[in-house]
């Protein structure tokens, strides 16, 4: 069975804090994503790679980095965490070039609160 | 600005009923149209995909796309509660990586 792992389900930082989220897939996957959800938002891309030490800033990548070392890791880190960082954060995989059809499998998310 | 337009609901259906979820979109070059499953405090699952016009069917679901309208649907036949969830529609374009998604239709069923 397919899996995206993420690192933590519940995590609470308090402001000012380095934050690191991780997220291990298991399907060879070229291309990983970070994604936030918050209520009436939806999901808003962070962050992607579509290979290994490629990064491409998303929607808000504001006070976000990333990092992709091997293939199946891509690490979200936030900087300096603020209370307008709390939210759930979801990372998911595709396999693919650009045009392909393929869609995403999603890890189970993060749900961070920071205080 | 691409855009995926769902409506929030909630949808209420009886069990046992079909459900129609409806998702159109702005970007007339989009070729691969997705629909996700969320239930509550969960991640999404992808659970169709259709990348042709007509009807493409996987057991209790059935997705319609028609690309001259711009619109995708998922009706899901017998209804049943456990498939009370918000269901996301997700839009990509050929030559990109990233799928633009709506905000998602809440989906009751009650017994």
């Amino acid at each position: 069975d397919v899996k995206v792992t993420q690192s933590s389900r519940y995590l609470v930082k308090r402001t000012g804090e380095k934050v690191f989220l991780e997220c291990v897939q298991d399907m060879d996957h070229e291309n990983m994503f970070w994604y936030r959800q918050d209520p009436g938002l939806g999901l808003r891309l962070i962050y992607f790679s579509y290979d290994v030490k490629m990064k491409e800033k998303g929607d808000i990548p504001e006070g976000y980095s990333v990092s992709r070392e091997k293939k199946e890791r891509f690490s979200l880190i936030l900087e300096s965490a603020s209370t307008n960082q709390t939210s759930m954060y979801l990372c998911a995989s595709s396999y693919g070039l650009s045009g392909q059809g393929y869609g995403y499998t999603f890890g189970s998310g993060t749900r961070l609160t920071v205080v | 600005q691409k855009e995926v337009e769902q409506n929030s609901g909630p949808l209420s259906v009886p069990e046992g009923a079909i459900a129609s979820l409806n998702c159109t979109y702005s970007d007339r070059v989009s070729q691969s149209f997705f629909w996700y499953r969320q239930y509550s405090g969960k991640s999404p699952e992808l659970i169709m995909s259709i990348y042709s016009n007509g009807d493409k069917e996987d057991g209790r679901f059935t997705a319609q796309l028609n690309k001259a309208s711009q619109y995708v649907s998922l009706l899901i036949r017998d209804s049943q509660p456990s498939d009370s969830a918000t269901y996301l529609c997700a839009v990509k374009p050929g030559g990109s990586y990233i799928p633009t998604f709506g905000r998602g239709t809440s989906l009751i069923v009650h017994p």
